[in-house]
């Protein structure tokens, strides 16, 4: 089955740039979406298809996608945020979904 | 507004069975794939399972597979996923999750505010 590989967690301290990534057998070839989870909140989709940011989301998100690595990137961190980010492919081998295994971003 | 409203979840005994519903409002339905998601206590996302917008189609993750059933009633706005032979590991908040589009892989743009699965004797 298809394994997508993330970071467990990432520290970045305020105004500076995080990027998580997101390992997987040729990603670059799939479609990538991203989701923040804060404590207590359901996901909120944050970048769909490698690099379109849904309405609502900040410019300072943005996204990456080739060869086997999928990139989340925000600029000018904010405290708020801090929290738990999953990339996600559909694997059309096998029709599944697939979730990576997240990554909590801390901001110092 | 739009939302989904999951219902259902509990207390079941390993071996047990129980039925989740996730009520759409706010948006046209039939027009998406609709999905579970689950997340067990201290873990990541995982996927459960997904159902095309006619729902004659339907993915299941592999441990799910033979024990849950997904189904959906497109004159009630509605999705279900029926679980039986439930064991501990099935514990999770169930998520239910609606697509960006008729593909069952399209990026989930609205999430539920879940429903909580314990299983325990």
């Amino acid at each position: 089955s298809y394994v997508l590989t993330q970071p467990p967690s990432v520290s970045v301290a305020p105004g500076k740039t995080a990027r998580i990534t997101c390992g997987g057998n040729n990603i670059g070839s799939k479609s990538v979406h991203w989701y923040q989870r804060k404590p207590g909140q359901a996901p909120v989709l944050v970048i769909s298809y490698d690099s379109d940011r849904p309405s609502g989301i900040p410019e300072r998100f943005s996204g990456s996608n080739s060869g086997n690595t999928a990139t989340l990137t925000i600029s000018r961190v904010e405290a708020g945020d801090e929290a738990d980010y999953y990339c996600h492919v559909w694997d059309s081998r096998s029709d599944h979904s697939v979730f990576g295994g997240g990554t909590k971003l801390t901001v110092l | 507004e739009v939302q989904l409203l999951e219902s259902g979840g509990g207390l079941v005994q390993p071996g047990g069975s129980l039925r989740l519903s996730c009520a759409a409002s706010g948006f046209t339905y039939s027009n998406y794939a609709m999905s579970w998601v689950r997340q067990a206590p201290g873990k990541g996302l995982e996927w459960v399972s997904s159902i095309n917008t006619g729902g004659d189609y339907t993915y299941y993750a592999d441990s799910m597979k033979g024990r849950f059933t997904i189904s959906r009633d497109n004159s009630k706005n509605t999705i279900y996923l029926q679980m039986n032979s439930l064991g501990a590991g099935d514990t999770a908040l169930y998520y239910c999750a609606k697509a960006s589009g008729t593909a069952a892989g399209a990026a989930v743009d609205l999430w539920g505010q879940g429903t909580v699965v314990i299983v325990s004797s």
